[in-house]
């Protein structure tokens, strides 16, 4: 069965600090790995994707890495700030055949950010 | 980059009546967007899957008849909830990918706060 597991569900750290979430995933044949970061009452905004053969990929104060081998990625945040207060979510695609994808989401965790 | 434009951002309907929802790719052309549903703290749940010029594929449980979806042009998707009712209360959010291959880009609209009263 297809599917993304993500942790912590629930984060909170103080501004400055940095952190790293977690996911998990059985999505399978892989096609790519995507986070997101979800405002509340937003839609989600893209931070990075990452292919198959990508082991790292950064975005400003966000780096992901992909372990493709044990079906993980993670999430680190550098030097966080308030506005980094959000759910960030996993999704991993998956090629069903014949042109076909499903993007398969993971529940997301939810950070906060403590001034 | 590329914006995916969502309307009406909230939107308030009495019981028994017709809403709907549109999405806009603003500067690039989308021959398939996604329209999800999410409640509460809980992630995105795929409704269907909207093809420019053919009928939507949705996804299992999602009712064809009570989620209208229409694909007429390149850049524009709309989701009407037909006879809607309280339990149709949620945030809907469409999404459109680039084309080029799976793994370009795919993003979001900013979502729509429907309440049924």
């Amino acid at each position: 069965k297809n599917q993304v597991e993500q942790s912590p569900q629930s984060l909170i750290i103080l501004e400055g600090k940095n952190c790293t979430l977690q996911c998990n995933y059985t999505v399978s044949p892989f096609s790519n790995l995507r986070w997101y970061k979800q405002d509340t009452g937003r839609g989600p905004v893209s931070l990075t994707i990452m292919t198959f053969s990508e082991n790292t990929k950064s975005n400003g104060r966000y780096t992901a890495t992909l372990d493709a081998d044990t079906k993980h990625s993670s999430l680190h945040i550098t030097a966080s700030q308030l506005s980094d207060s959000a759910s960030y979510i996993c999704v991993v695609s998956a090629h069903l055949g014949s042109g076909t994808y499903k993007y398969i989401f993971g529940t997301g965790t939810r950070l906060k950010v403590l001034a | 980059g590329a914006v995916v434009s969502q309307h009406p951002s909230r939107v308030i309907c009495k019981s028994g009546t017709s809403v709907k929802i549109e999405c806009r790719s603003l500067d690039f052309q989308a021959t398939t967007m996604f329209w999800y549903r999410q409640f509460p703290k809980k992630s995105l749940m795929l409704m269907a899957t909207s093809n420019e010029g053919s009928k939507a594929t949705y996804e299992q449980g999602v009712e064809k008849d009570k989620f209208l979806i229409n694909h007429a042009s390149l850049t524009l998707s709309t989701l009407t909830v037909t006879s809607a009712h309280p339990e149709d209360s949620s945030f809907y959010i469409c999404s459109a990918r680039v084309p080029g291959g799976f793994n370009t880009e795919a993003f979001f609209g900013q979502g729509t706060r429907l309440t049924v009263v």
